[in-house]
């Protein structure tokens, strides 16, 4: 069965602070693995994804397969990186997501 | 990429009535895939609706509960029926228009927000 669990339901850090969002996963397979965020008032959508490699709006992830886990990081969060952040783990069948966290970037 | 529009974005219903929520999707898809998102809990899926079948639903979702229809390649809907308060949530429509199992993208609706009184 997939499962994803992202153990903080809401993280508050300052602006220009390094930001880790966690997420861990338990899957057989080979897995897919995306963040995807929800800023205030809009709709969910893709943040990054674990096969791109890339870093989008300075976030980066990394794949530990040793480890489960698939982690969100910023070196320096911006305010406007407040935001729902959503951990999820795709496959041939169906997306499944973590129970997200609400991150909060004060000034 | 797929642009949804999503309706009602928001609805008060009575206890005991059904609501029913559409998913136009501006390009064909083959699946759609229905969410509930509860106050302070993740997304869960629902069903996932094919175009000229069933859909398939999860495990804890019945069609009785949560009929389907996919009557075309850019089109669904998802009942609600027999509302009770437990059924306040957010409902969300998604599809993946590259198809699953690619590491590619999906698309969300804005969502509909349920208040059952």
């Amino acid at each position: 069965a997939q499962r994803v669990t992202q153990p903080e339901k809401l993280l508050s850090v300052f602006k220009g602070a390094p930001v880790e969002l966690k997420c861990n996963y338990s899957y057989s397979g080979s897995p897919e693995l995306f963040w995807y965020v929800q800023y205030s008032r809009q709709r969910l959508q893709l943040l990054l994804r674990h096969i791109s490699r890339e870093s989008i709006k300075g976030f980066t992830a990394d794949l530990n397969k040793g480890e489960t886990s698939f982690h969100l990081k910023k070196p320096f969060a911006q305010e406007e990186d407040s935001a729902m952040y959503y951990c999820a783990l795709g496959g041939s069948e169906k997306l499944v997501f973590g129970k997200g966290t609400k991150l909060t970037v004060n000034p | 990429s797929a642009v949804i529009s999503q309706k009602p974005s928001r609805d008060i219903c009575q206890r005991g009535t059904s609501l029913t929520i559409q998913c136009q999707v501006d390009s064909q898809v083959t699946m759609m895939f229905w969410y509930r998102q509860q106050p302070g809990q993740s997304l869960t899926l629902i069903a996932t609706a094919n175009q000229g079948s069933e859909a398939t639903y999860e495990s804890g979702f019945v069609i009785d509960k949560f009929p389907i229809s996919r009557p075309n390649l850019t089109f669904s809907t998802l009942t609600v029926s027999n509302l009770s308060p437990e059924d306040s949530s957010i409902y969300l429509c998604s599809v993946n228009p590259l198809g699953l199992g690619l590491n590619t993208e999906a698309f969300f609706g804005q969502g509909t927000r349920l208040t059952v009184v």
